[in-house]
């Protein structure tokens, strides 16, 4: 079993739709949880932490439900800029300890 | 310097060539970690470092991959008698606690 697990899409989507992603994680002493993107094999890069509280930046929405061991990204009002490979990424939360990835989501936006 | 500088962007090797792969990260950024993406799978933990010495080489092939982070010169990691299948990007990451900084990886292909 993965430890990180994501439906890989392609989502494809019109502009203004609302796309949700969901992510499952097997190990249970994980304490970090990200949403990286990466773009057309370019570095990944942060889009958002994900606290059990859930949280928003913007149109996204990032929740975290510890007891299912499973995260959900949500992104309202699709942009064509947000095309792009999205990775469930998970984490000791231990200085030094290596980042998990999902094989990521891949959304394609269009007009 | 505030960006993980890996070199060189691209590496062309034949088959059982040697392929060797730098990575400079942060300035203050105690751990370096490095990552192999082939296609369109997920990031592959291979080593990290604190400072020069390993942190975990769970990830890291038995055969012909090697790295080390010496002081005050560039980490590196080595591939001895390259194969079709080391055909990947490899990022480099570095982390003081727990942010990580990516590089923009180095594309090697193998023919």
């Amino acid at each position: 079993r993965k430890e990180v697990e994501q439906d890989p899409g392609p989502f494809n989507v019109p502009e203004g739709a609302t796309v949700a992603f969901n992510c499952t994680y097997s190990n249970s002493a994980s304490q970090s949880f990200f949403w990286y993107r990466q773009d057309c094999r370019k570095e990944p890069k942060l889009l958002m932490s994900v606290y059990s509280s859930g949280n928003e930046d913007g149109r996204f929405t990032a929740q975290l439900n510890r007891a299912s061991q499973y995260i959900s990204l949500l992104i309202r009002d699709s942009k064509l800029s947000d095309s792009a490979t999205y990775l469930c990424v998970v984490n000791l939360n231990q200085a030094g300890t290596a980042l998990i990835f999902g094989k990521g989501t891949t959304l394609s936006v269009s007009s | 310097g505030e960006e993980v500088a890996q070199t060189p962007k691209h590496l062309v090797r034949g088959e059982g060539q040697k392929a060797k792969l730098y990575c400079a990260p942060i300035k203050g950024h105690s751990y370096v970690f490095w990552y192999q993406q082939v296609l369109k799978n997920e990031f592959k933990f291979l080593i990290s470092f604190q400072n020069e010495n390993v942190f975990d080489e769970t990830g890291m092939p038995k055969e012909r991959f090697s790295a080390k982070c010496l002081p005050n010169s560039p980490c590196s990691l080595e591939i001895q008698a390259t194969k079709l299948e080391d055909s990947a990007v490899y990022f480099c990451a570095s982390s003081q606690s727990h942010g990580y900084t990516f590089g923009s990886g180095t594309r090697l292909t193998v023919v």
